[in-house]
């Protein structure tokens, strides 16, 4: 159980498109969804957090215009990069939570970007 | 913010040796949890262990919350053992991970 995919795994664009990546939970309801962002040798940061239904919180430092995030449902959350550039280019990762406050969180495989 | 702080950050194994890995944190949390990313990134949930001590496997963990720590022993290494080992702490009333900046394990065959 406890399962969270992701899709696409690999994804390669030219600068300046969009780029949707999605977050699934396939067999339990995601009260909350997290989106991450790993740089190579470092550890992960989190960007956004989505609640179904409601406006994402977005950390400090993370553009909401860049990256816009959905949680149209209870079992999927969407991260669109937008006019994405070089820099873009990293590995994102999204987790999901079942419950409430103190219960494990779930990763999904995570997604490559690379923008050239 | 909460501190969190793994040690040590790299660590090179022979096959068959044993390891601990060790995590500080600098407040009391509510969740603590103990992550394997392999070499294709998936982070894989190891234990969830905000205090005591659990066991799987080869795999063993230990939080003693009062002193804000916790380690990871990996006993019997094997190569499939590689890569970052991840320590991320929720405080309460909080919805957030902190993760620590990770070990690199490689194990040598």
């Amino acid at each position: 159980g406890a399962v969270v995919s992701q899709h696409p795994s690999w994804v390669i664009c030219k600068s300046g498109t969009s780029v949707k990546i999605e977050c699934r939970s396939l067999d339990f309801q995601a009260t909350t969804m997290f989106w991450y962002r790993q740089f190579p040798k470092q550890s992960l940061m989190l960007m956004a957090t989505s609640n179904e239904g409601s406006k994402a919180t977005y950390e400090q430092g993370v553009e909401k215009d860049k990256f816009l995030i959905n949680h149209a449902s209870l079992t999927l959350s969407t991260l669109t990069v937008t006019s994405a550039h070089p820099e873009d280019s990293s590995f994102y990762i999204c987790s999901a939570r079942e419950g409430g406050l103190g219960e494990t969180q779930y990763f999904g495989p995570g997604t490559r970007l690379l923008v050239l | 913010g909460i501190q969190v702080e793994q040690s040590p950050p790299d660590l090179i194994l022979q096959e068959g040796a044993n390891s601990t890995l060790r995590c500080n944190f600098s407040d009391s949390v509510n969740n603590l949890q103990w992550f394997h990313q392999n070499p294709w990134g998936q982070l894989i949930n190891l234990f969830y262990i905000p205090s005591g001590t659990k066991q799987n496997g080869r795999l063993s963990a230990t939080t003693v919350a009062t002193e804000r720590y916790s380690l990871l022993y990996i006993s019997s290494s094997q190569t499939t053992d590689s890569g970052v080992y991840f320590c991320a702490v929720l405080l309460f009333n909080d919805y957030k991970l902190s993760f620590g900046a990770g070990t690199t394990v490689t194990v040598r065959a």
